[in-house]
């Protein structure tokens, strides 16, 4: 069974670059595209960005400047920098799995996701 | 702001049906056939419901629906059931320009 696992710090300092890692348990990281998605607290979600094994990415436009989504395929690990955070990125962080092999706008596994605060 | 325009709140009594709409553009959900729909309870996460515009993974129930008019993609929910009460987002492919976009959210709730 495949499951996925985010782990970081649950409190950022403003300014400061938040940090997440997402462990993949039961499927060869090679697979698939793997996407970050946020939601703020009692807000929608909102799409971060994804990559594929072979390093190739792509983020939201929006958070672009600011994001890198990067993996570590010997540890099964996919991470997530965010720099310059401010209170506006406090948000439940969430990392996703593709439903079939390429669709990564189809996001079928989800982790249990992670709070993280920004405090100033 | 979201890209796609949701309501913020739908209802219905058990075993009634109910329609949730979410508006974008043409390019989005006017322009590709790759519209989701996502259920959410409190505190847990997002489940996949509807992908493909209308097509439902495995184990998601019948009961569970959805389509697309132009720039307007639906989920219907047909005989409601208490545990249908969650939030729920659409989604679509937005192109090479924007890649991912999400509705506002839709809280259903069964009366």
């Amino acid at each position: 069974q495949v499951q996925l696992q985010e782990s970081g710090p649950g409190l950022v300092k403003s300014s400061e670059t938040l940090s997440l890692t997402c462990t993949v348990s039961g499927d060869s990281i090679t697979s698939s595209y793997w996407s970050w998605i946020r939601q703020p607290p009692g807000k929608g979600l909102e799409w971060i960005g994804y990559m594929y094994h072979n390093g190739n990415t792509n983020y939201n436009p929006s958070l672009k400047s600011r994001v890198t989504i990067s993996v570590d395929t010997s540890k099964k690990q996919f991470s997530l920098k965010l720099s310059s955070v401010t209170a506006e990125d406090t948000a439940v962080y969430y990392c996703t799995k593709d439903l079939t092999p390429g669709s990564y706008w189809y996001f079928d596994l989800w982790g249990r996701g992670t709070l993280v605060t920004v405090s100033s | 702001q979201s890209a796609l325009t949701q309501p913020p709140s739908a209802s219905g009594s058990p075993g009634q049906s109910v329609t949730i709409s979410c508006t974008g553009t043409r390019g989005d959900v006017g322009g590709y056939d790759y519209v989701s729909w996502y259920q959410q309870h409190p505190g847990k996460a997002p489940k996949l419901m509807i992908y493909e515009v209308a097509k439902r993974p495995s184990g998601v129930p019948a009961r569970f629906s959805g389509s697309k008019s132009g720039i307007t993609a639906s989920l219907t929910v047909s005989g409601l059931q208490a545990e249908d009460e969650a939030d729920y987002y659409c989604s679509s492919y937005a192109g090479i320009s924007n890649f991912v976009v999400f509705g506002g959210g839709t809280k259903l709730t069964v009366l």
